[in-house]
């Protein structure tokens, strides 16, 4: 079983609707991320959080919106998306943001459809 | 800037064959390495990872060893069963204040009974 859980595991939603996908995780990791995977693709790397703050945004268009309320807990927020925006999204996170010694444990993701 | 390049697959074997596949990267300093593996439906997971030259990660039967001379982190495993069907991504990070993993592309094995 993954130490990270997000939910949902499917969603759907039209190009009008706002979404929230959640995560969390109760290893006391200070790092929290957000992936986009298309099929057959790496994961890419959209947004860092460390101890709360955001330290990386991969240019990413505004449509999508991260948010940490606190260490636990992170959840991105989708509004206007677009039929490309369809992937799984994927959760991470990591004890600390270096990444050294520091691997990081990824959620099962949710699946997007954008219809 | 980093990058990794792994073995381009499909790679398909019968059950208990041996495995290898290759990884090489390119990074300033002296990067970590990992591989991680991705399940049908799930998420990342890591496999093993090694953080300084020589260093050899293993799990699960699988095994890489960081090689600096070759620029390598390659994955073997000595006899591969049907639940080892999986996409297999080699990754490394060269560390600093921001994290960012870099992957190669994946290689999906298919290991068939």
């Amino acid at each position: 079983d993954t130490e990270v859980t997000q939910t949902p595991k499917h969603l759907v939603m039209g190009m009008t609707n706002k979404k929230s996908l959640k995560c969390e995780q109760h290893m006391g990791h200070r790092a929290m991320y957000w992936y986009k995977q298309k099929a057959k693709k790496p994961p890419e790397l959209m947004f860092v959080y460390s101890y709360e703050k955001l330290s990386i945004n991969e240019s990413v268009p505004s449509r999508f919106s991260p948010e940490c309320p606190n260490s636990s807990l992170l959840n991105l927020h989708l509004h206007a998306l677009q039929p490309e925006d369809s992937a799984l999204y994927l959760c991470a996170s990591s004890l600390d943001a270096t990444g050294l010694n520091s691997p990081l444990h990824f959620g099962n993701g949710t699946r997007l459809t954008v219809t | 800037g980093n990058s990794v390049t792994q073995m381009e697959g499909p790679v398909t074997l019968s059950e208990e064959a041996f495995l290898t596949i290759n990884c090489t990267y390119t990074a300033t300093g002296y990067p970590s390495l990992f591989w991680y593996v991705q399940y049908p439906g799930e998420g990342l997971q890591l496999l093993l990872k090694a953080t300084k030259a020589d260093d050899k990660g293993s799990n699960k039967g699988f095994e890489a060893t960081y090689r600096k001379e070759t620029t390598s982190f390659h994955l073997e495993k000595g006899s591969v069963q049907v639940s080892d069907s999986a996409v297999y991504f080699c990754a490394l990070n060269s560390g600093g204040s921001n994290y960012k993993l870099t992957f190669g592309k994946g290689t999906l094995l298919t290991v068939n009974p």
